[in-house]
């Protein structure tokens, strides 16, 4: 079985503040993959990143980062000086190898960025 | 590309009448759907799989009887909430992803509401 735990129900932080959501999964497969979606108030999924378990390189996207740790089987979100768009939920989701590749997701950090 | 787009986006209906949901993938085919419901300030559970040409395969605790699932083209899939009760509002979301793909293309979700 597999499980992505997201602590942290809810977040709130000012403008240009950096914030850092957590995500620790649990695996008993080699290979997986893990991913992290926004979901703004409109309701749609937005596709972040995707990270397979061979590759443990973190990963900076604009504002964006991600810290990938197999030996705490951890990946963490960093938003760096973020913005009132970012207040959305970000769930943390995982698959492992598979005919289907079927999504395990956290339950969701809401994240509030006030201006 | 890997646009899902999902119809109605929102449904208002009396208890008792059914509703159909369709999922279709806009500039790819297709070859497996997901279903997903998502209850206010929680996470996505995964209804069922479906692959195009097969039977739907749910997760246990949903019930086939009540939500059909249609697969039938590799663009196309249909939820059927069938005999809806108040207890069945809920925002549903489909993705869809490519033969042998990793990754899920997610609808912009249905919210239904049973009156």
């Amino acid at each position: 079985a597999q499980k992505v735990t997201q602590a942290q129900t809810e977040i709130s932080v000012v403008e240009k503040e950096d914030v850092t959501l957590d995500c620790v999964y649990e695996t008993r497969d080699t290979t997986y993959y893990l991913f992290w979606y926004k979901q703004p108030p409109s309701g749609e999924l937005v596709f972040l990143i995707r990270r397979n378990s061979f590759d443990e390189q973190n990963e900076i996207s604009g504002r964006y980062s991600w810290n990938f740790q197999k030996s705490t089987s951890s990946f963490n979100f960093t938003i760096t000086a973020s913005q009132v768009v970012d207040s959305a939920v970000y769930f943390c989701a995982l698959t492992q190898g598979g005919s289907n590749y079927k999504l395990t997701f956290g339950k969701g950090t809401l994240l509030t960025v006030n201006p | 590309g890997a646009v899902v787009s999902q119809h109605p986006s929102r449904v208002i209906c009396k208890s008792g009448t059914s509703v159909k949901i369709e999922c279709r993938s806009l500039d790819f085919q297709a070859t497996t759907m997901f279903w997903y419901r998502q209850f206010p300030k929680k996470s996505l559970m995964l209804m069922a799989t479906s692959n195009e040409g097969s039977k739907a395969t749910y997760e246990q605790g949903v019930e086939k009887d009540k939500f059909l699932i249609n697969h039938a083209s590799l663009t196309l899939s249909t939820l059927t909430v069938t005999s809806a009760h108040p207890e069945d509002s809920s925002f549903y979301i489909c993705s869809a992803s490519r033969s042998g793909g990793l990754e899920q293309f997610f609808g912009p979700g249905t919210r239904l509401t049973v009156l």
